[in-house]
């Protein structure tokens, strides 16, 4: 089963608005990362918080933890039509798996209308 | 360009055939992944190498093998490839070894099995 659930599967909004995305994931995590993904391409990694840290910013992204509701969200400020993409929540949960990999949530589907 | 290779890029393949993909990166990172990507199920890891010549099964691994003989190259072999293997394929690598860090991607291989 899936590790992280990314809420909603799918976004539609208006150029210059903002953009909310929520992840919940099951287990106890050294960090959360975020990624975005361009149709037909690999995977870019966005911004990692750590379970330590409650919100982290970069640029027009913002991302919240909050590791007792095991949820994090992701904010795109002032959204543009080149934001159009799928996001991804990722957890290394190696604390309780072993397993140093990155599990991936099933994604949220972002359309930006110019 | 520094970067990690996938090949092929896409293959048409009869059930019940021999398939390796390959991987290769000039990264010289130590960790190396793969992972499967479906529609509505995001990524789940098939295998994973935390460095050269230890290799991991993932969320996914029946079906599936992987070597890791040097730092730079992890294919993933399909013994005798079913439709149910369908999928893009995601090479990923990361730093370290010692936790999961940001992961980096390929652009993928479409497979189809008939």
């Amino acid at each position: 089963s899936q590790q992280g659930e990314e809420d909603p599967q799918a976004l539609s909004i208006q150029e210059g608005e903002n953009a909310t995305m929520n992840c919940s994931y099951k287990t106890s995590i050294n960090n959360l990362q975020w990624y975005r993904q361009n149709s037909g391409r690999g995977l870019v990694h966005l911004i990692l918080i750590r379970s330590n840290e409650r919100e982290k910013h970069s640029g027009r992204l913002r991302v919240t933890l909050d590791t007792s509701k095991k949820s994090s969200s992701l904010l795109i400020t002032a959204s543009r039509a080149a934001d159009t993409a799928s996001y991804f929540c990722a957890t290394d949960a190696s604390v309780d798996t072993g397993r140093r990999a990155l599990t991936f949530g099933s994604g949220t589907r972002l359309q930006v209308q110019p | 360009i520094a970067g990690i290779t996938q090949a092929p890029t896409s293959q048409i393949l009869a059930a019940g055939r021999r398939m390796t993909l390959r991987c290769t990166q000039d990264m010289r990172h130590n960790a190396m992944y793969w992972y499967r990507q479906d529609l509505g199920l995001g990524l789940r890891l098939i295998h994973y190498s935390n460095t050269a010549g230890t290799t991991g099964k993932g969320e996914v691994p029946d079906g599936y093998s992987v070597s890791r003989a040097n730092t730079d190259d992890f294919p993933l072999t399909l013994a005798s490839a079913v439709p149910s293997q369908t999928s893009v394929y995601f090479c990923a690598t990361s730093r370290s070894s010692a936790n999961t860090g940001e992961l980096f991607f390929g652009e993928g291989s479409r497979l189809t099995v008939l």
